[in-house]
């Protein structure tokens, strides 16, 4: 089935510089890309997704790349505050089986903004 | 607009004994599922559900089960408990078909089991 490996485990960035996570999937067929943030104590929160078609989208300070040919997408955060700290997962449609159109889960990456 | 409630929000169990964890959304979602968080891990499908009336088994189903009478509401089920099921529970919605569509979760039910 999918299988999605997200990197790094642990991210600490200094208050203003950008962060990057990564994550790579097995199955071609997937066409659906979310990321989710969460905050300690509270559920997972949809912060932007990405769809096969696209390569990249933007939202203000956040951004995300697709490169379907590597199988691998990415989450770019610009401009970091504190209030960006939190535990980050991204996750791929699985496009077969029984469980066709599910999501697969990374591990989830915990970011740390120090002021 | 609540969203994803969950209920409860925390509980201690005996093994053995047996719970029904609540999950209500009333964003007239069709889709809906239940989730397991463990350290390291991520996120994982226990059973999920794509209408009122319907369930089918994700990836990690054994010692669960599911229930959805109504379209808004969807009830995860412990027959008796094991500590092996010390998690913390996230209930989520979608619009329809998972693969394409947002889903949206609740805050989470942690359950312990001594």
């Amino acid at each position: 089935g999918e299988n999605v490996e997200q990197h790094p485990s642990t991210l600490s960035v200094q208050e203003g510089d950008s962060a990057v996570i990564k994550c790579t999937y097995s199955d071609s067929a997937s066409n659906y890309f979310p990321w989710y943030k969460q905050e300690l104590g509270k559920g997972p929160q949809l912060i932007i997704d990405i769809r096969s078609n696209v390569g990249e989208k933007k939202d203000q300070r956040i951004a995300v790349t697709l490169n379907k040919t590597a199988k691998h997408f990415s989450l770019h955060i610009t401009e970091t505050q504190p209030e960006d700290s939190a535990v980050y997962f991204c996750a791929a449609s699985q496009n077969y089986g029984g469980s066709q159109g599910n999501l697969i889960f990374g591990k989830g990456t915990k970011l740390s903004v120090k002021p | 607009n609540a969203g994803v409630t969950q209920t409860p929000k925390f509980r201690v169990l005996k093994t053995g004994q047996s719970m029904t964890l609540l999950c209500a959304q009333d964003m007239n979602h069709e889709y809906m599922y239940w989730y397991r968080q463990d350290p390291g891990m991520g996120l994982r499908l226990i059973h999920y559900s794509v209408g009122e009336g319907t369930t089918a088994k994700g990836e990690v189903p054994d010692g669960y089960n599911v229930s959805r009478l109504k379209k808004q509401n969807f009830l995860l089920g412990l027959e008796s408990a094991a500590p092996s099921q010390t998690s913390v529970y996230f209930c989520a919605s979608s619009a329809s078909w998972g693969g394409n569509q947002p889903q949206h979760f609740g805050d989470g039910t942690r359950l312990s089991i001594l």
